[in-house]
């Protein structure tokens, strides 16, 4: 078990609807970071925010919306989503946003999204 | 673009053998390395990180890094079925800010 942890671990939503998903960190970390992990695809970075800062923001399109309230919250809204985002999405942490040890990410158990 | 390159798999080794795990990198100023081990259906799990030429040993896995040649590898000795997962190589490519770059990941199979 990590200490990282994500809700809800499965989502079902149409086109239309907007939903959260939700992702905390029980490490003392400061960096959070949002994935997108499809079939066949490597893993891809989404969002990067560090001491609540956004740091990085890897041309996502707009339907994905993140927050950062504090260095232990993560969020990401999703609206309009399309058939294609229909992925396991997954949070990470770290210490720092550097290189080196600090910067060794751990992750959350992943929601898995699925856009009819 | 920076990319890093893995052998897709699958890779099938016996019970006991030693597993070989590739990874290729193009950006010469990276500076950390890191494997993550995935199990089908679950997040990746950190098994090793390495910043410096050479091996590190980690009790069965052994990581071995040539910044000259841009590889990075992961070697599991005494292979055994529950290490049966999809292996990620992950890079820090120079200058980024907390900015990994995945490899697609290798499968490993180990046949009882």
């Amino acid at each position: 078990e990590t200490g990282v942890t994500q809700t809800p671990r499965h989502l079902v939503m149409g086109m239309t609807n907007k939903k959260s998903l939700k992702c905390e960190q029980h490490l003392g970390h400061n960096a959070m970071y949002w994935y997108k992990q499809s079939a066949k695809k490597p893993l891809e970075l989404m969002f990067v925010y560090s001491l609540e800062e956004r740091v990085e923001n890897n041309s996502v399109p707009s339907r994905f919306s993140p927050e950062c309230p504090n260095s232990s919250h993560l969020f990401l809204h999703l609206h309009t989503l399309q058939p294609e985002d229909s992925a396991l999405y997954l949070c990470a942490s770290s210490p720092d946003a550097s290189g080196g040890n600090q910067g060794t990410q751990y992750f959350g158990p992943g929601t898995r999204l699925t856009v009819l | 673009q920076k990319e890093v390159e893995q052998n897709s798999g699958p890779l099938s080794v016996p019970e006991g053998a030693i597993a070989s795990l590739n990874c290729t990198y193009s950006d010469r100023g990276s500076q950390s390395f890191f494997w993550y081990r995935q199990y089908s259906g679950k997040s990746p799990e950190l098994i090793m990180s390495i910043y410096s030429n050479g091996d590190k040993e980690d009790g069965r896995f052994t990581a071995q890094l040539n910044k000259a040649s841009q590889y990075v590898s992961l070697l599991i000795r005494d292979s055994q079925p529950s290490d049966s997962a999809t292996y990620l190589c992950a890079v820090k490519p120079g200058g980024s800010q907390g900015n990994l770059i995945f490899g697609k990941g290798t499968k490993l199979s180990v046949k009882p």
